[in-house]
């Protein structure tokens, strides 16, 4: 596709419901990362995948959160049993491969947990 | 753990002006990346710096890296009311590729009339 496309734009839920947030990224890239970027503040490093492998998973704030990305294009961001405290914006980024590339990032979910 | 810190936070200047935002960070690292971001939008890459003395010019932006002070600049030539933006540097934790970027907290610009 031309950019990075997020789904859904905006969730809202309940406090101790799962969510699934997706990512599709630009076409032909290999490398796809996770983000989350609270209100004025830079985007904070989540998890990396380089094709369908996941190489770092050091950002994921505790095993509620997980990610995959099963056939090396599209990843699924999932977090069980959300708190309030994982509202914010969730940002997913691609690039053409892990090296000297830019990061091209979509659009954003937005998550609000009530 | 690499820190990335930008000033100013905050920046209101007045069109045609001259301006510099700095990001200092903590540990070595040769790659360092530009992004600007809207209100309400996602980021923008602007430039990609991968070693010392490293220089990029688009338009009224100007980006430089001095691995060895571990600092990058911003400069901002006779700005105009279409800079304003937030801008965000980030920096490369790992050797050999663009992974873990770590981003400092961006410098809020208004450019005025």
């Amino acid at each position: 596709g031309a950019g990075v496309s997020q789904s859904p734009r905006y969730k809202v839920t309940k406090r101790g419901q799962d969510v699934a947030l997706r990512c599709d990224p630009i076409s032909g890239h290999v490398s796809l990362y996770w983000y989350r970027q609270a209100l004025g503040q830079g985007p904070e490093f989540l998890t990396y995948f380089n094709y369908e492998a996941q190489q770092d998973k050091s950002g994921l704030p505790n095993d509620r959160f997980s990610a995959e990305r099963p056939e090396g294009s599209i990843s699924t961001l999932t977090i069980q049993r959300t708190e309030q405290r994982d509202s914010a914006m969730y940002r997913c980024a691609s690039s053409r491969y892990a090296g000297d590339q830019p990061q091209h990032f979509g659009d954003g979910t937005r998550l609000s947990i009530l | 753990e690499l820190k990335v810190e930008q000033n100013p936070l905050f920046l209101s200047m007045q069109e045609g002006k001259n301006y510099t935002i700095y990001c200092n960070y903590s540990t070595t690292s040769d790659r360092l990346y530009w992004y600007r971001q809207d209100p309400g939008k996602s980021l923008e890459s602007l430039f990609v710096l991968l070693s010392n003395g490293a220089v990029k010019q688009e338009g009224r932006l100007m980006a430089s890296l001095d691995t060895k002070a571990r600092l990058s600049t911003l400069h901002i030539t006779a700005a105009v009311h279409d800079l304003s933006a937030t801008y965000f540097c980030a920096v490369d934790t790992t050797q050999g590729g663009s992974e873990k970027l770590v981003f400092g907290k961006g410098t809020k610009l208004t450019v005025n009339p």
